[in-house]
């Protein structure tokens, strides 16, 4: 596709409940990565994929937090037995480290996550 | 361990005057950097970078930002801002040009009318 798209766009669930979040990256782009971003605040580093390689998990928050990535396509975010403290945008994004790539980061427009 | 340190979290100017964004990194490594901008309940888009070559950098909507090795700073800059430019603006590291960014907490432009 033209850009990184996320879906959804927003999703509201009850305390407890389990969610899935979706990220279609750029086409050809290696690495992906997952951020959270909490009302007013950064963004915080979550996951990384690059390619076949293990990916980094050292921004997750707890062991409720997993993400999978099948091979340089979708990444599917998810976290088991939300809590109210999960209520965040999530930010998907792509980008290429081939050989004369620009390296920038192209970002989706995010799934805004409320945990009633 | 790096670092990025925006120093204002909140800059109200007027519509036309100039505005500087601050922008401080820590790294033992050589870096690329980034500014990125977020308009409201939008993703984040790429204004400008630095990856190599000249230290003075142009993006888009007229913005530029200067890479100061000897500060380490990589300060935002626009001559005139519009009202349009009300939005909150991220600048970012990568050490090393690894696959490594780091972001900064942001800072919220808000051009007054």
């Amino acid at each position: 596709g033209a850009g990184v798209s996320q879906s959804p766009s927003n999703k509201v669930t009850e305390k407890g409940k389990d969610v899935e979040l979706r990220c279609d990256p750029i086409s050809g782009h290696t690495a992906l990565y997952w951020y959270r971003q909490r009302l007013g605040q950064g963004l915080e580093f979550l996951i990384y994929f690059q390619g076949n390689s293990a990916p980094d998990k050292s921004g997750l928050p707890s062991d409720r937090f997993s993400a999978e990535r099948t091979g340089e396509s979708v990444s599917t975010l998810t976290i088991q037995r939300t809590q109210q403290e999960d209520s965040a945008v999530y930010l998907c994004a792509s980008s290429s480290w081939r050989s004369g790539s620009s390296y920038e980061q192209y970002f989706g427009p995010g799934t805004r996550l409320t945990v009633t | 361990a790096q670092s990025v340190t925006q120093l204002d979290s909140q800059v109200p100017v007027f519509e036309e005057a100039p505005v500087e964004l601050r922008c401080n990194y820590s790294s033992s490594v050589s870096v690329y950097l980034f500014w990125y901008v977020q308009y409201p309940n939008q993703g984040l888009q790429l204004l400008l970078k630095y990856l190599s070559g000249s230290t003075l950098v142009k993006g888009i909507n007229g913005f530029e930002a200067e890479f100061n090795k000897s500060q380490t700073s990589f300060h935002l800059r626009k001559p005139s801002v519009h009202i349009s430019d009300t939005a909150e603006y991220f600048c970012a590291v990568s050490p090393g040009g690894t696959y490594k960014y780091i972001f900064g907490t942001g800072t919220r432009l808000k051009v007054l009318a």
